[in-house]
């Protein structure tokens, strides 16, 4: 099976750095996405990773340690439009999402 | 280029009746994907449409649920008859056929039976 944790809500504060945590355990890696989803909007794609080490993109970086079933995406120089959902999910055609990190960004 | 689009945007339905979800991929993108998303838990596969072909079906919930994608273009879902349970929000995502490996999604229809 597979399962994904991340936590429910983070808060931060414009301008700051703020790092979303991702643990997994798949019966199988296909690599790790992350999605960027604004209330009512569609899930939009924000990073993939298939190797470990980071990839940065960008605003936003995104890590991936395999040996770890570990992935965190970093967003610097927070702006309000960042508010939003982030999805980690693993998979390849069949995605698995976590549940999500609700983020807000206040002034 | 146009993104995927999906009709309608909200839904409301008596238990029992019969609803039919349209997804409209990117154009050339032969993989079609459902997904639902109930409240309070996470994005959930249906589906996995290659071209008119079903790939993958392991997420459909029950035979109330009927996804075709007939001539490989866009798609449809029908519940059938509905139930309180099938309440959420229904997303629709299409890739094409090599890299980049991301799942493009529709803005989602959200369904709510009564």
């Amino acid at each position: 099976g597979q399962n994904i944790d991340q936590p429910t809500e983070m808060t931060a504060t414009e301008g700051a750095i703020v790092q979303i945590n991702c643990t997994y355990q798949t019966s199988g890696f296909n690599g790790l996405f992350w999605y960027q989803q604004h209330a009512g909007e569609a899930p939009t794609f924000l990073s993939y990773n298939v190797l470990d080490g980071l990839e940065e993109k960008g605003r936003f970086s995104s890590f991936l340690s395999r040996s770890k079933g570990y992935s965190y995406l970093l967003l610097k120089e927070l702006q309000m439009k960042d508010s939003a959902s982030y999805l980690c999910g693993t998979g390849f055609q069949k995605l698995v999402f976590g549940t999500g990190t609700r983020l807000l960004v206040s002034p | 280029e146009a993104g995927v689009t999906q009709f309608p945007s909200h839904s409301v339905i008596e238990k029992g009746q019969t609803v039919t979800l349209r997804c409209d991929p990117i154009s050339g993108h032969d993989n079609l994907y459902w997904y639902r998303r109930v409240m309070g838990k996470e994005i959930k596969f249906l589906l996995h449409f290659v071209k008119e072909s079903k790939q993958d079906e392991s997420g459909m919930p029950n035979n109330r649920f009927l996804a075709e994608r007939t001539g490989g273009t866009y798609s449809t879902l029908k519940v059938q008859p509905a139930e309180l349970e099938d309440s959420g929000v229904y997303f629709c995502a299409s890739r094409g056929g090599g890299p980049p490996y991301e799942q493009y999604f529709g803005p989602g229809t959200r369904l709510t039976v009564t």
